[in-house]
């Protein structure tokens, strides 16, 4: 079994501020985690991922996520935050090898000018 | 390069219309396939999956099918819808390694009304 909890529904940052998600994830198996953004009315686009490798991950448009096993986490962060940051996030998890993944809820990010 | 691409992009339906959205992906061969639904407010639904040609997953009861008539194509469909059947639809394809933990790439979308 497999679950992922974005604690924050929704985020609010001010430009040029960082910026924190968080997500935390249950699996019986060493998963693969995921982070998508979805800008609206618009499909998800892959910002990074983790598949066992290094635990620090750069992904797109300045984000990174760290995979700490002993916290069970996969937060998402960025030094400073622009105006087009401003979308929904989502984490996600897959530990299964018939390929079905797990979704968080998602995480709204509001960016202040 | 892979694309994946959905139609319509938009679709106003009555309730107890039929329904048939299509999903296609390009430059890929035996993807897996997927339709997910998005509701206002809410996360992502898995409603299908399927790992090759006529074979189909469904992950939640309800009046939706799915269809998978060729390798690279997936189809939605209701043969009466209902108001809850709004929503945003999802197409989703990864490579079709059983063992392997890829990640899942997304179409644009449909935007389904049912008034």
């Amino acid at each position: 079994a497999q679950s992922v909890t974005q604690l924050d529904s929704h985020v609010s940052v001010s430009e040029g501020t960082p910026v924190l998600l968080r997500c935390n994830y249950s699996s019986s198996y060493s998963p693969s985690l995921f982070w998508y953004v979805q800008h609206p009315n618009k499909g998800l686009q892959l910002l990074l991922k983790y598949t066992s490798a290094a635990t620090l991950v750069k992904g797109i448009n300045g984000f990174e996520a760290e995979f700490k096993k002993s916290e069970t986490s996969f937060h998402l962060t960025k030094p400073s935050a622009h105006m087009s940051d401003a979308a929904e996030y989502f984490c996600v998890v897959n530990s299964g090898g018939y390929q079905k993944v797990t979704f968080g809820t998602g995480t709204k990010l509001q960016v202040i000018p | 390069s892979q694309t994946i691409h959905q139609w319509p992009a938009t679709l106003v339906q009555p309730v107890g219309s039929p329904l048939s959205l299509e999903c296609t992906v390009e430059g890929t061969s035996n993807p897996n396939l997927y339709w997910y639904r998005q509701a206002a407010g809410r996360g992502l639904q898995l409603l299908f999956y399927s790992v090759g040609i006529g074979q189909i997953s469904s992950e939640v009861p309800q009046n939706l099918s799915a269809s998978r008539p060729q390798d690279r194509q997936f189809i939605l469909s209701s043969k009466k819808l209902l108001l809850s059947d709004s929503g945003f639809y999802l197409c989703a394809w990864n490579a079709g390694l059983s063992s392997s933990y890829n990640e899942q790439f997304f179409g644009p979308g449909t935007r389904l009304t049912v008034l």
